[in-house]
């Protein structure tokens, strides 16, 4: 069964300060999500990753993919107190997605 | 940005009762699916659904959930006697096979007292 991990669970950043963060998962998938959820509401698409080496990036976030290493991390750029919220990466196995447990983010000004 | 529209966007329901939540997925659409968020947790799977067919469930799906396509459009997840432990948001999410990626629509928050 596929296990997807984030690491941190929790950050907590000064605006302005660069951060990464780490999505591993334990079995080779052709594709990773990641997604933006605010407090109550539902997943905001991000990026989709499809192949080994893919960059993809959106304002102050860049995303990347080592599927060698099944490894994807969302850099975070000068943060700003708008990307307040929790980040989950999710990893595409069989018909499903499987979520890792989600980074809270707090980017404190 | 397509959009997948969920219904009701909160429930009320006690212990024992049944429930029917609702979704209007992307037109055209033959893949969809129904997860759940515990409040705090993480994004759990419960079914998958093509072609008016479960493809893949969770052991999370048990006995007490069905999920039906009742008319061509809306999709349903129906959990016949609620526990307190059903308490969660409800995401129906539809694929798109253009952009690759996967639209989740708003939740259902469903409490069960």
């Amino acid at each position: 069964e596929l296990k997807v991990e984030q690491n941190p669970l929790f950050l907590s950043m000064q605006e302005g300060k660069n951060y990464t963060i780490y999505c591993n998962y334990s079995t080779t998938s052709d594709r990773l999500y990641w997604y933006r959820q605010d407090p109550g509401k539902s997943l905001e698409s991000l990026f989709v990753l499809l192949s080994n080496g893919a960059v993809k990036q959106e304002g102050r976030l860049m995303a990347s993919l080592d599927t060698k290493a099944r490894l994807s991390t969302l850099h975070i750029t000068a943060a700003v107190h708008d990307l307040s919220a929790t980040y989950f990466c999710a990893v595409e196995y069989g018909n499903k997605l499987v979520f890792g447990a989600g980074t809270i983010l707090r980017v404190k000004s | 940005e397509p959009e997948v529209t969920q219904t009701p966007s909160h429930q009320v329901t006690q212990m024992g009762q049944e429930v029917i939540l609702r979704c209007v997925p992307i037109s055209n659409h033959l893949y969809f699916y129904w997860y759940r968020q515990i409040l705090g947790q993480k994004v759990e799977f419960l079914v998958s659904f093509y072609n008016n067919e479960i493809s893949e469930k969770s052991e999370i799906f048990d006995d007490q959930f069905s999920v039906e396509r009742p008319d061509g459009s809306n999709f349903t997840l129906k959990i016949r006697s609620t526990k307190l432990e059903d308490s969660a948001m409800y995401f129906c999410a539809s694929p798109s096979t253009g952009t690759s990626k996967a639209f989740f629509g708003q939740g259902t928050r469903l409490t069960v007292v």
